[in-house]
């Protein structure tokens, strides 16, 4: 199937600064991107809907401010975690569909980036 | 979106069948069924996904009965390394890009 990566795989940071995390397919090109955070033991929750060329759609309840989201480019989508604080500590995970490929319908997730905000 | 409602754990042994039950009494008529695996700190994997009847795959099978208010995610003789979180998700695949809101989900233990 097709791959979707993540980097960093894991951060550590100091309160007050930004972080940024960056999702790419691979091996194909997602007009769509989606933001998942994922706290221990909870289900994932969808934060935003990035697209490419557009703002992202953000679900309520999520400061657009706060988690900023750029998909400059059909493979990259980055959410930059601004002003981080400890509260923010958690994995964070991102999705990407591949219309054109043989499974048009499976979403493809990334394998999550754990952010730890001291 | 349909809200899906399924058992917040199981234990199984290994080599047993197990069969997942989920609930999604308010499916719309465009929407697919689709399971996903996760384990921990990983991102969620895709099992299968179907519309209407049965789907069998290399891994799984997926049955839906034809009010399809419900589904059934059968994992035939697990190992120990099944233990995993096993999510249920209904959704139209066409539109809104196949907005995935993910619900509890199911945690599988496979004892030995």
């Amino acid at each position: 199937g097709a791959v979707v990566s993540q980097h960093p795989s894991r951060v550590i940071c100091k309160s007050g600064t930004s972080v940024k995390i960056e999702c790419r397919s691979l091996d194909f090109q997602a007009t769509t991107m989606f933001w998942y955070r994922q706290f221990p033991k909870q289900s994932l929750m969808l934060m935003a809907t990035s697209n490419e060329g557009s703002k992202a759609t953000y679900e309520q309840g999520v400061e657009k401010d706060k988690f900023l989201i750029n998909h400059a480019s059909l493979t990259l989508s980055t959410l930059t975690v601004t002003s981080a604080h400890p509260e923010d500590s958690s994995f964070y995970i991102c999705s990407a569909r591949n219309p054109g490929g043989k499974s048009e319908h499976e979403q493809f997730f990334g394998p999550g980036t754990r952010l730890t905000v001291l | 979106l349909a809200k899906t409602t399924q058992p917040i754990s199981m234990d199984s042994y290994e080599g047993q069948e197990v069969n997942i039950t989920c609930s999604h009494n308010n499916i719309a008529t465009n929407d697919y069924i689709t399971w996903y695996q996760q384990f921990p700190s990983q991102g969620p994997r895709f099992i299968i996904q179907g519309y209407k009847t049965k789907v069998t795959n290399e891994v799984a099978s997926l049955f839906i009965p034809a009010d399809r208010k419900s589904s059934t995610l059968s994992l035939p003789r697990v190992s120990l390394s099944d233990t995993a979180v096993y999510y249920c998700l209904v959704g139209d695949p066409y539109t809104g890009g196949f907005k995935t809101i993910f619900g509890a989900g199911t945690r599988l233990f496979v004892k030995a």
